[in-house]
């Protein structure tokens, strides 16, 4: 079935420094691809997403790059700040699923001061 | 910040209990979801709507049920509850055309 595996599970870098994290789909028909973050206690945030027509986004300190012959997508946040600790999900949608997203398993990430 | 709205925030109840958790958005949206999502793990489609009167089921099967009467409402309904059902429940809202997913702050329910 449809999968999307993210990477790390724990990400800790120190404030200014950059920080990476990866996920990989299943399927190759996938066609969009959102990034969420998650603070304590609250519901998940759209933070920038990207569709499989285009092979690199940024908004600010964010970034996404796509690389589909290897299905994998990357989320970079450069110059990281205090504000920036929180859980981060990747997803995808799938056709099989009717296009509803399917999530990876999170990432916390914590900005070391 | 998004407005769309859960009640109640956290629940405490005893097994065979039945539990309405309710969710509503002011902001029109068609489509309509429900996640399961256990502290810090990824989230689990359990229900969505496209609008009135459409109920879907997601990929993880779950014993709620849920309605959709009216746009703005989307509540889910546990007929008797179990201490598996223990987990946070989000909710969620978008465009009929959209991609963003706007979400609440869910409900932390605990079946003792």
């Amino acid at each position: 079935g449809e999968n999307v595996e993210q990477h790390p599970s724990t990400l800790s870098v120190q404030e200014g420094d950059s920080a990476v994290i990866k996920c990989t789909y299943s399927d190759s028909a996938s066609n969009y691809f959102p990034w969420y973050k998650q603070e304590l206690g609250k519901g998940p945030q759209l933070i920038i997403d990207i569709r499989s027509n285009v092979g690199e986004k940024k908004d600010q300190r964010i970034a996404v790059t796509l690389n589909k012959t290897a299905k994998h997508f990357s989320l970079h946040i450069t110059e990281t700040q205090p504000e920036d600790s929180a859980v981060y999900f990747c997803a995808a949608s799938f056709m099989d699923s009717n296009y509803q997203l399917i999530w990876g398993a999170g990432t916390k990430l914590i900005i070391k001061p | 910040e998004a407005d769309i709205y859960q009640t109640p925030r956290y629940l405490v109840i005893g097994t065979g209990k039945k539990i309405t958790l309710e969710c509503s958005q002011t902001m029109g949206h068609d489509k309509m979801y429900w996640y399961q999502q256990d502290p810090g793990m990824e989230l689990h489609l359990i229900h969505y709507s496209y609008g009135v009167n459409s109920t879907e089921k997601g990929d993880l099967s779950s014993e709620s049920t849920v309605s959709r009467i009216r746009t703005e409402h989307f509540p889910l309904t546990l007929e008797s509850a179990r201490p598996s059902h223990t987990s946070q429940y989000l909710c969620a809202s978008s465009f009929q055309g959209g991609d963003e997913q706007f979400f609440g702050p869910g409900t932390r329910l605990t079946v003792l």
